[in-house]
């Protein structure tokens, strides 16, 4: 499994566009990458996947360059309720079998008023 | 919009007494997992379950820990002899046949307090 490190926290303003970015040097050619949120005293969620390039959901926006050794999750303009951890999973995708999701730290954001 | 249940919320056990935690997963998935959380930590994968076996486990799982499918619609987690470090958030997951098995879907977790 490819190793994954982001920022351990983060702040931002109501309404500003938020930004985390997570490094995977050492991501494979069948590996995706895959974000969830999790609020407190809640289990995870799925936020959005992608393997190259651009993915955008009505949640969010996934960038990925074409090296693929990073990748960008974009919330626009947050709110107080997108405070929450936010994980970055890098892992091949298999629709013939269940993964073990291979959760790190994460990124605690913080949005204030 | 159909979700994955769990029972009981909280349980609080004393020390070498066996729990069973449930979960009802999603009526149409057929992969179903178990992650436990201790608190201020990460999330940790236990067990992957698919036509009625394990298909995955960590180190975690060990023999004091088991999962059964009983009928159509509950998934268990059974601890026969529980320790204080088995104090933890409990997540069930499922996905459907087909999806992303990267996508899955979580239930809110059953807080085990082991006293």
């Amino acid at each position: 499994l490819a190793k994954t490190t982001q920022p351990i926290s983060m702040d931002s303003y109501e309404g500003q566009e938020v930004n985390i970015t997570c490094s995977h040097n050492n991501i494979a050619t069948n590996d995706y990458i895959t974000w969830y949120q999790q609020f407190p005293s809640q289990g995870p969620r799925f936020i959005i996947q992608g393997y190259k390039t651009k993915v955008t959901n009505e949640v969010a926006s996934l960038f990925i360059p074409a090296d693929r050794k990073s990748s960008t999750l974009s919330l626009p303009r947050v709110s107080l309720s997108d405070t929450a951890v936010y994980y970055c999973l890098v892992g091949r995708t298999n629709s013939n079998s269940g993964y073990a999701l291979n959760f790190g730290k994460g990124t605690s954001l913080l949005v204030t008023p | 919009e159909p979700e994955v249940t769990q029972t009981p919320s909280h349980q609080v056990t004393q020390m070498g007494q066996e729990v069973i935690l449930r979960c009802v997963p999603i009526s149409n998935h057929l992969y179903f997992y178990w992650y436990r959380q201790i608190l201020g930590q990460k999330v940790e994968f236990l067990v992957s379950f698919y036509n009625n076996e394990i298909s995955e486990k960590s180190e975690i799982f060990d023999d004091q820990f088991s999962v059964e499918r009983p009928d159509g619609s509950n998934f268990t987690l059974k601890i026969r002899s529980t320790k204080l470090e088995d104090s933890a958030m409990y997540f069930c997951a499922s996905t459907p046949a087909g999806g992303l098995s990267y996508e899955q879907y979580f239930g809110p977790g059953t807080r085990l307090t082991v006293t």
